[in-house]
């Protein structure tokens, strides 16, 4: 299996300029997230997804947008790219309620310059 | 969701416990403990979590205070692949695990 997949794994982009994170999972999971990570910081969210057609703003939403696409896909969008959103970011996967482990898949690595 | 406060470093040596602890002494009765680790910058990775009783599985033991206010995590013989930051975050179930700043482990032969 290859639980949480993300696209790409690096990315470079000038400020203004606009791009879509792709996470699939293949798990079946009703629960999905989208988390930042930067330099010797732990993980902030973003975005999440209780289940297929909903989203809720987590702790870091502003200069986002996301999109559950289904239940497998879980997008993240940058509309205009600011050096603040050079980070890690970290999609994951989880049952919806009552079982605690989360799934994350590798990151993409994305710089603003 | 209840905040929790970890000690930013630990050293412990190689097959030897490694306990680390964790204070969330606002949870509220219904919060879970639960417990992640980042190696390098790979994404985390679960590991454990409870809600009033000790539990233990094939990676580590959770211990969790009578009144719940803190807990520790063992890792019962530490190797050099348990290197890496642990994250121990309070929260109702998944929809909301808010990851603080965790513990960094560095094990040593």
């Amino acid at each position: 299996n290859a639980g949480v997949t993300q696209t790409p794994k690096f990315q470079v982009l000038k400020t203004g300029q606009s791009m879509t994170l792709q996470c699939a999972q293949d798990m079946n999971h009703n629960s999905m997230y989208w988390y930042r990570q930067d330099p010797g910081m732990g993980l902030r969210l973003i975005y999440y997804s209780a289940s297929e057609g909903t989203t809720d703003k987590g702790e870091v939403p502003n200069g986002y947008n996301v999109s559950r696409l289904n239940k497998r896909e879980f997008s993240l969008r940058l509309e205009s790219a600011a050096p603040s959103q050079t980070s890690v970011y970290f999609c994951a996967s989880s049952e919806l309620s009552g079982f605690a482990e989360a799934f994350f898949g590798q990151g993409t690595r994305l710089t603003v310059v | 969701d209840a905040k929790t406060t970890q000690p930013p470093s630990m050293d412990c040596a190689e097959g030897r416990a490694a306990n680390l602890p964790c204070n969330h002494s606002t949870i509220s009765g219904n919060e879970y403990v639960y417990w992640y680790r980042q190696i390098h910058s790979q994404g985390p990775q679960y590991i454990i979590h409870g809600l009033k009783n000790n539990e233990t599985n094939e990676m580590a033991s959770l211990i969790i205070t009578e009144d719940r206010k803190s807990s520790t995590l063992i890792l019962p013989h530490a190797t050099l692949r348990d290197t890496a930051v642990y994250y121990c975050i309070a929260g109702y179930n998944t929809d909301k695990l808010i990851f603080g700043t965790g513990t960094r482990l560095q094990v040593f032969p």
